[in-house]
């Protein structure tokens, strides 16, 4: 089956540096959640995306935007790179539809950064 | 706010040993649990998950029991094999309209052969 795929799968960038992650969800998944984990850390959720619309925002930093596509993939764009931005940094999609119950969240394998 | 207590790891245990790694939430509404694992150098899988109140999720040998009275989900399996070492992530989302995930900090489980 196909999963939620990222890119780059390692990425290493100098301090006040640029970066962009990607992510690709399952297909017919409407939502895509980026979270960061740190070192030994759990996932912190960062921004969510329905429907290309911004659903939840969570601690992303305002260094940090993001946006979901038309075909559904979304992007996080990460502008003055900081040490600490140095992270896993996950994808995560789900179909919300119209329904309501638990929507589990199936996840891309991440994107290591390194800011040197 | 909404948040889920592991307990400290690392757990190690010797190879068919019996596993529990507690689990207990605080939350606002009625929360759907989730069990996540991470193997070394890879991303988060679901390892299993419960809606409501006295259900038990389970998958790969691994159960849990959505017990709403004392607020747990305690993660258990009755004879661990090398190949679950890995990090157990506890979790909860609450339905409302979208599902962010709040995570436990993890508890790392080591199996000796």
């Amino acid at each position: 089956a196909a999963g939620v795929i990222q890119s780059p799968r390692h990425l290493i960038k100098e301090k006040r540096e640029t970066a962009t992650l990607k992510c690709y969800p399952i297909p017919r998944h409407d939502t895509v959640y980026w979270y960061q984990q740190g070192p030994g850390q759990d996932p912190q959720f960062l921004i969510s995306f329905y429907e290309k619309m911004q659903s939840d925002k969570g601690s992303i930093p305002d260094r940090f935007s993001a946006q979901q596509f038309s075909d559904y993939h979304s992007e996080l764009n990460m502008s003055s790179l900081e040490l600490g931005d140095s992270a896993l940094y996950f994808c995560a999609s789900t179909h919300t539809g119209t329904g309501k119950g638990s929507h589990e969240q199936y996840f891309g394998p991440g994107t290591r950064l390194t800011v040197t | 706010g909404d948040s889920v207590t592991q307990m400290e790891g690392p757990v190690t245990l010797s190879e068919e040993a019996f596993l529990t790694i507690n689990c207990t939430y605080t939350a606002t509404g009625y929360p759907s649990l989730f069990w996540y694992v991470q193997y070394p150098g890879e991303g988060l899988q679901l390892l299993l998950k419960a809606t409501k109140a006295d259900d038990k999720g389970s998958n790969k040998g691994f159960e849990a029991t959505y017990r709403k009275e004392t607020t747990s989900f305690h993660l258990e399996k009755g004879s661990v094999q090398v190949s679950d070492s890995a990090v157990y992530f506890c979790a909860l989302s609450l339905y409302s309209g979208y599902s962010t995930l709040t995570f436990g900090k993890g508890t790392m489980l080591l199996v000796s052969p």
